[in-house]
């Protein structure tokens, strides 16, 4: 089955430090992979997404490459701040439903607790 | 901008009683989800619903929990007589028609005692 490994945290970062945050899959075909943030007090909001292979999703300074020879979908940023401190998830969905469907469903990692401190 | 918004924010409860969440989706989407979190675990996908029924469910969804959008705005999750191992966050998420985008309210922290 579908399953998503991300890496364990807390993660604690001063600001304008690098940051990245692992993430590797294990899917059959070519699954659209995601980066979900939870800001405290907050629900899950999609931050940045890549539907293929080799695509890179950007949002709001961060960024993840879908690298398909690794199975990877690591999240990066090269200057993180204060509000960046939240709860980031990696997720995938099934390759062939991003579009719609009722089929449509997450596959979520645990999630990586980021605090930055200024 | 439109937000999925879900009640309550925290529930306690005993062993074996009945808990409602409640869950608000945006107003004109159209495929709506509950998922949870144990605390230290991952966020697992119990249930989805379109056209006034279920079209898939997980292993976790079983008897005990049931789905209900009874008013066409409000998406409900019962959880019929509630175990320790309930206790979790419960996220609701909504969907548009074409879009891959699931929108998730806040969550509802329910704690079993």
């Amino acid at each position: 089955g579908n399953s998503v490994t991300q890496m364990e945290g807390p993660v604690t970062l001063s600001e304008e430090a690098f940051l990245t945050i692992n993430c590797t899959y294990t899917a059959t075909g070519y699954p659209s992979l995601f980066w979900y943030v939870q800001y405290p007090g907050e629900g899950l909001q999609l931050l940045l997404k890549a539907t293929k292979a080799d695509d890179k999703g950007s949002n709001k300074g961060f960024e993840a490459t879908y690298r398909k020879e690794t199975t990877s979908f690591h999240l990066e940023k090269g200057s993180v701040q204060v509000s960046d401190s939240a709860v980031y998830f990696c997720a995938l969905s099934p390759p062939g439903v991003v579009g719609g469907g009722s089929n449509y469903k997450l596959t979520f990692g645990k999630g990586t607790l980021l605090t930055v401190n200024p | 901008e439109p937000e999925v918004t879900q009640t309550p924010s925290h529930q306690v409860t005993q062993m074996g009683q009945e808990v409602i969440l409640r869950c608000v989706p945006i107003s004109n989407h159209l495929y709506f989800y509950w998922y949870r979190q144990i605390l230290g675990q991952k966020v697992e996908f119990l249930v989805s619903f379109y056209n006034n029924e279920i079209s898939e469910k997980s292993e976790i969804f079983d008897d005990q929990f049931s789905v209900e959008r009874p008013d066409g705005s409000n998406f409900t999750l019962k959880i019929r007589s509630t175990k320790l191992e309930d206790s979790a966050m419960y996220f609701c998420a909504s969907k548009g028609a074409n879009t891959g985008e699931l929108f998730f309210g806040e969550g509802s922290r329910l704690t079993v005692l």
